[in-house]
């Protein structure tokens, strides 16, 4: 069956344009997770959706960054005014539902470069 | 959260096997032991996990100690398919994320 699709795959900006990603989870996974993985930092987590609710955005970098999960489906991450450090790899993930049982199954990721 | 120890990298000979180990001495009762492996350009990809008992799938089979402080990953038979970053990752039953360490990178030469 179809995985977790993200898109763009890749996506190269100006230092301070907005940028917005986009996940596409495997259908009826209801818990959606977005990770970021830069060179040398590792894989870091940003935020959690049950449904269309974020229990937790503790991981999120700054204010900058944003998400939203409409219809229990698909999920944005919106980086505003972006910043060289920005740049990595992020990450999207479902599951069927939350807790240590359940693995998570991940896209491939959009690649984001800031110029 | 329970930290974890991998080896940095490893080797092995195609279609030999392959022992990855893994040592998380603070892991608690309800820690499930996951494990991933990472593809170059890849998402993290899903490989096996489990509590208490071996597992077995398609994929390998995760050996866990009777204590349970340390785990071992076991391909049967490498491929070069299989040249990746593993992470063992342990999470308790009521956590919903993966704090991933550094991995073990797996080189299989031909």
């Amino acid at each position: 069956g179809a995985g977790v699709s993200q898109s763009p795959s890749n996506k190269v900006t100006e230092k301070g344009k907005d940028v917005e990603l986009r996940c596409d989870p495997i259908s009826g996974h209801t818990a959606l997770y977005w990770y970021r993985q830069s060179l040398g930092q590792g894989l870091e987590f940003l935020i959690y959706f049950q449904g269309n609710s974020a229990p937790d955005k503790s991981g999120l970098p700054s204010d900058r960054f944003s998400a939203e999960r409409t219809g229990g489906s698909v999920s944005t991450l919106t980086i505003q005014r972006t910043q060289q450090e920005d740049s990595a790899v992020y990450l999207c993930a479902s599951s069927p539902s939350y807790g240590g049982r359940q693995p998570q199954h991940f896209g491939d990721g959009t690649r984001l470069s800031i110029l | 959260d329970a930290k974890t120890t991998q080896p940095n990298s490893m080797e092995s000979n195609e279609e030999e096997p392959v022992h990855l180990p893994c040592n998380h001495s603070t892991i608690s009762g309800t820690d499930y032991i996951h494990w991933y492996r990472q593809l170059p350009s890849q998402g993290p990809e899903y490989v096996i996990h489990g509590l208490t008992s071996n597992v077995n799938n398609r994929m390998a089979s995760l050996a866990i100690a009777e204590d349970r402080k340390s785990s071992t990953l076991i391909l049967h038979r490498a491929t070069l398919r299989d040249a990746a970053v593993y992470y063992c990752i342990p999470r308790g039953s009521g956590t919903y994320k993966y704090i991933f360490g550094t991995g073990t990178r797996l080189k299989v030469l031909a």
